[in-house]
């Protein structure tokens, strides 16, 4: 399978504070997409990293990607209650095409 | 302005029926796609649509038939819905396509519900 895993599944916690996701993939990609899915509502796109680059910031997220591992790292730093959402990442998985393979996702909720 | 939407949003229906879900979108991108999320938030790619032609179709049983009258607009039909056709279906988009490197922007979802 091309799907991704995203870890941890559910991650809670307090404003203000990091968030941490982490997303790895089987085969070898071109580029790697993040996500986000508030419930109830389609996915936005949020950041790309390509394949030839190790980190990328924008705002308050700052992505990393260890292709050597085949994973990608997802930080959200002074989280704020509206980041509460779903977090997947999604690759081409090297197919040539735009088709995604999204992760399994992960569960942020931040407190308030 | 909505840039992708679908209708309808909510969809219930029994098992056998015939049902469609309709697909616009107005940002002028050459690329569609739908995907499925089952209930436990998997999202999988289902079809994608390059300027009207179909490109892939990720192993969908061809009870689901993809219909694309022109760039904007992508409809999907499914005849003799089944139990497990339960789903969100989603609706996206993409300037072109090639190596994962377009950012896709998604449709709200249409929650179909076979009894």
């Amino acid at each position: 399978s091309q799907q991704g895993e995203e870890d941890p599944q559910a991650l809670s916690i307090q404003e203000g504070e990091n968030a941490t996701m982490n997303c790895s993939y089987k085969t070898s990609i071109n580029n790697l997409q993040w996500y986000r899915q508030n419930s109830g509502r389609g996915l936005v796109h949020l950041i790309l990293i390509r394949s030839n680059e190790r980190e990328k910031h924008s705002g308050r997220l700052r992505v990393t990607l260890d292709t050597s591992k085949k994973s990608s790292s997802l930080l959200i730093t002074a989280s704020r209650a509206a980041d509460t959402a779903s977090y997947f990442c999604a690759t081409d998985a090297g197919t040539g095409a735009n088709n995604l393979f999204f992760g399994t996702g992960t569960r942020l909720t931040v407190i308030p | 302005d909505t840039a992708v939407s679908q209708t309808p949003k909510y969809l219930v229906t029994q098992m056998g029926n015939d049902k469609s879900i309709k697909c616009e979108q107005n940002l002028g991108h050459d690329t569609m796609y739908w995907y499925k999320q089952d209930s436990k938030k998997f999202l999988k790619i289902m079809f994608s649509y390059n300027n009207k032609e179909l490109i892939i179709n990720e192993t969908v049983p061809n009870r689901f038939s993809p219909k694309s009258p022109d760039k904007a607009h992508l409809n999907l039909h499914i005849n003799s819905l089944e139990l497990g056709d339960s789903a969100v279906y989603f609706c996206a988009s993409s300037q072109d396509m090639g190596l994962g490197l377009y950012e896709q922007y998604f449709g709200p979802g249409t929650r179909l519900t076979v009894t």
